[in-house]
């Protein structure tokens, strides 16, 4: 089945433990992005990468950083977690192509640092 | 980056129309128009795509006026369903594309009433 996966679904963790959060893709897609969302504020991006060691700041990258060793996975990574990055986070992946491509999402990670 | 302004909500019954019109005033020449439809705890879903005129697919319709600035979906005799958050996204994903900073906005939160 053609799907993102994100692990872990839930995380609770304490301010300054660094941790990772995975993602993966089985399509083949050339383009993945990480995006948070918080109430009232929508899905803001935080990363992207067009491609194998192509990665590019979103709207909200302070504090996040991300790689792109291998096609299939776009890991998100918070050295030092804070308290305000407390919330609900998705990857998307996408194939580029000729028009424009939709993205396919991940059901998403839930984290709260306290 | 083509930013994108929707209401924040709007409220229908079973069996009506419902169309939600989004605003993209600096929309780019290669930039496409996609909806996306959110359910709480779940990613985003794809609904719809267009790049000009009249988009039609088993869900939903997709209007796109000749200067482009705006966009309006369209969801035929909604169902309770049906309640979930829109996002409309503006911007340029394709083959050949460096462009992979995208802007989903707040979205527009529908509620079907039975």
């Amino acid at each position: 089945e053609a799907q993102v996966t994100q692990n872990p679904r839930y995380l609770i963790t304490v301010t300054g433990k660094k941790l990772t959060v995975t993602c993966s893709q089985n399509m083949n897609h050339e383009y993945m992005s990480w995006y948070r969302q918080d109430p009232g504020l929508g899905l803001r991006q935080i990363y992207y990468s067009m491609n194998v060691e192509v990665t590019d700041k979103g709207d909200v990258p302070e504090g996040y950083k991300v790689s792109r060793k291998e096609k299939r996975n776009f890991p998100l990574i918070l050295e030092s977690p804070s308290p305000n990055q407390t919330s609900l986070y998705f990857c998307a992946s996408s194939l580029l192509r000729g028009e424009g491509s939709p993205l396919h999402f991940g059901n998403g990670t839930r984290l709260t640092v306290t | 980056l083509a930013k994108t302004t929707q209401p924040i909500s709007m409220d229908s019954y079973e069996g009506q129309e419902v169309n939600i019109t989004c605003s993209h005033n600096n929309i780019a020449t290669n930039d496409y128009i996609t909806w996306y439809q959110q359910f709480p705890s779940q990613g985003p879903r794809f609904i719809i795509q267009g790049y000009k005129t009249k988009v039609t697919n088993e869900v939903a319709s997709l209007f796109i006026p000749a200067d482009r600035k705006s966009s309006t979906l369209s969801l035929p005799r909604v169902s309770l369903s049906d309640t979930a958050v829109y996002y409309c996204l503006v911007g340029e994903l394709g083959r050949g594309s460096t462009l992979g900073r995208l802007y989903f906005g707040r979205g527009t939160q529908l509620t079907v009433w039975p």
